[in-house]
């Protein structure tokens, strides 16, 4: 079974431009959720998709940010535009199940704004 | 208060030792309970869950969740120099949806 992959793995961009991340589940998980880390930091919890529903997006930072989840299948996180703070590496991770269920994650996306 | 808590460490265990790691959270309905092990580097690798109060044991790894207390811990018995890692406790509530919290994360080193 093959895991979580993310794309791409690193992206340095400058302050002011787009950068979309994207993540493909584990096959036949319906739960998606986003993670970031900032350098030094714990992960803190951006937002969870069952299927193509957002059912919690209450640690998303801002209204730059913008995820989704067409199909049910993979998810995109978009930022635009892009600020120095939102440098760190983004999770995804997949679950089968919902609120017992057990999230793999993916290799992250380490995102650098300069 | 951070909704869980950690201690940074570093632990610092010799091999073959029994390395005890705590994890305190404040919300009273977070429901499931889990342990990560990070690697410099690496995404987060899960160890263990458990849901219910009491101990769960899987090889070599045991985890223990006292609701009452808002307290879970994880023992690792006879540790090696390749559980030396970063690891995360982190808990799930119902929102609606199931947010996850993280801890910071406790570092253990063991010692050949």
């Amino acid at each position: 079974e093959a895991g979580v992959t993310q794309f791409p793995s690193h992206s340095v961009i400058e302050k002011g431009q787009t950068v979309t991340l994207r993540c493909d589940p584990i096959s036949g998980h319906d739960n998606l959720y986003w993670y970031r880390r900032v350098m030094g930091k714990e992960i803190k919890f951006l937002l969870h998709f069952v299927k193509e529903s957002k059912q919690d997006e209450s640690g998303m930072p801002n209204n730059r940010f913008l995820a989704e989840r067409t199909g049910g299948t993979y998810s995109t996180l978009k930022v635009q535009p892009a600020e120095l703070e939102d440098s760190g590496v983004y999770f995804c991770a997949s679950s089968r199940s919902g609120l017992l269920g057990e999230q793999y994650f993916g290799p992250g996306t380490r995102l650098t704004v300069t | 208060q951070k909704e869980v808590e950690q201690n940074s460490g570093p632990l610092s265990v010799p091999e073959g030792a029994i390395a005890s790691l705590n994890c305190t959270y404040s919300d009273r309905g977070s429901q499931s309970f889990f342990w990560y092990r990070q690697y410099s580097g690496k995404s987060p690798e899960l160890i263990m869950s458990i849901y219910s109060n009491g101990d769960k044991e899987d090889g070599r790894f045991t985890a223990q969740l006292n609701k009452a207390s808002q307290y879970v811990s994880l023992l690792i018995r006879d540790s090696q120099p390749s559980d030396s890692a970063t690891y995360l406790c982190a808990v799930r509530v119902n929102t609606g949806g199931f947010k996850t919290i993280f801890g910071a994360g406790t570092r253990l080193f063991v010692k050949a």
